[in-house]
C-alpha cells in the first residue's frame, strides 16, 4: 500500500531535550516536506527536499533541522524544542514534476512542556 | 509571494443542504490551486485541483469548484452535504513554473465543516 508513515503519532517532551520525528514513503517520490499545523493559521512549510541530499528552508524553518540521506526518509530533527513547537506536524511527499499532489503522512503531535 | 484567504473559519450546515466554502488567492504569478481535506485525527487528502483548461472543475465525493481569475476566488461546493462531510478543507496555492511546480504549497486558514443531522 502506498503510503506516508511518521513515528511517533504522539509525543510529549519538555523543553531543551532533543528529538526526532521520522518519516517515510514508499512511493519513490523526489519530493519530501514537512508542514505543522496550527489553529487559525493552516498548514506552513517547515523545510522541504526535492532529492538526495538536498533540502531548504521553508516558511518556517527557525528550531528545526532536516537531513535527506536516502530518498524515503525524511526525518525532522528538534535540537532544543521550546514549547512555541507545540503544534501538530505532517510530512509530505510527491514526485517532483507533479509536487501539487503531495501524499500525507497522518500526522505527529507534539507537546513541549 | 502568494497568500490564500479563506473566508470562513467555521460553516456548519444541516444534512442535505448545500454548502460553499469560500477560497480568495493573491499572487503576482500564474498558480494552479488546490482543495485538501482532512477528516478527524487523519492527514491531507486532495479533493480537487484546478491546473488549466475548464474553470468548473470536479472532485472526490460530489464536489467542485470554479475558478474565477478576475475575482482570484476558487471556491468549493457541493449541492448536497452527507455527514460524512464534516471535516476541515484547506484551500491551497502553488505557483505555475513553467508548466511544472516544485512543492510550495501555500494553505489557507482552514475551513471546518460541520454538517448536523
Amino acid at each position: 500500500e502506498a503510503q506516508v508513515t511518521q513515528n511517533p503519532r504522539y509525543l510529549i517532551t519538555v523543553t531543551g531535550k532533543k528529538l526526532t520525528v521520522t518519516c517515510s514513503q514508499n512511493m519513490n517520490h523526489e519530493y519530501m516536506s514537512w508542514y505543522r499545523q496550527d489553529p487559525g493559521l493552516g498548514l506552513r512549510q517547515i523545510y522541504y527536499s526535492m532529492n538526495v541530499e538536498v533540502t531548504d528552508k521553508g516558511d518556517v524553518p527557525e528550531g528545526y533541522k532536516v537531513s535527506r540521506k536516502e530518498k524515503r526518509n525524511f526525518p525532522l530533527i528538534l535540537e532544543s524544542p521550546s514549547p512555541n513547537q507545540t503544534s501538530l506536524y505532517f510530512c509530505a511527499s510527491s514526485h517532483l514534476d507533479r509536487s501539487y499532489e503531495q501524499y500525507f503522512g497522518p500526522g505527529t503531535r507534539l507537546t513541549v512542556t | 509571494a502568494q497568500s490564500v484567504t479563506q473566508l470562513d473559519s467555521q460553516v456548519p450546515v444541516f444534512e442535505e443542504a448545500p454548502v460553499e466554502l469560500r477560497c480568495n488567492y493573491s499572487s503576482s504569478v500564474s498558480v494552479y490551486l488546490f482543495w485538501y481535506v482532512q477528516y478527524p485525527n487523519q492527514g491531507l487528502q486532495l479533493l480537487l485541483k484546478y491546473l488549466s483548461g475548464s474553470t468548473l472543475v470536479k472532485g472526490i465525493n460530489g464536489f467542485e469548484a470554479e475558478f474565477n481569475k478576475s475575482q482570484t476566488s476558487f471556491h468549493l461546493r457541493k449541492p448536497s452535504v452527507h455527514i460524512s462531510d464534516t471535516a476541515e478543507y484547506f484551500c491551497a496555492v502553488s505557483i505555475n513554473a513553467g508548466g511544472t511546480s516544485y512543492g510550495k504549497l501555500t494553505f489557507g486558514q482552514g475551513t471546518i465543516l460541520t454538517v448536523h443531522p
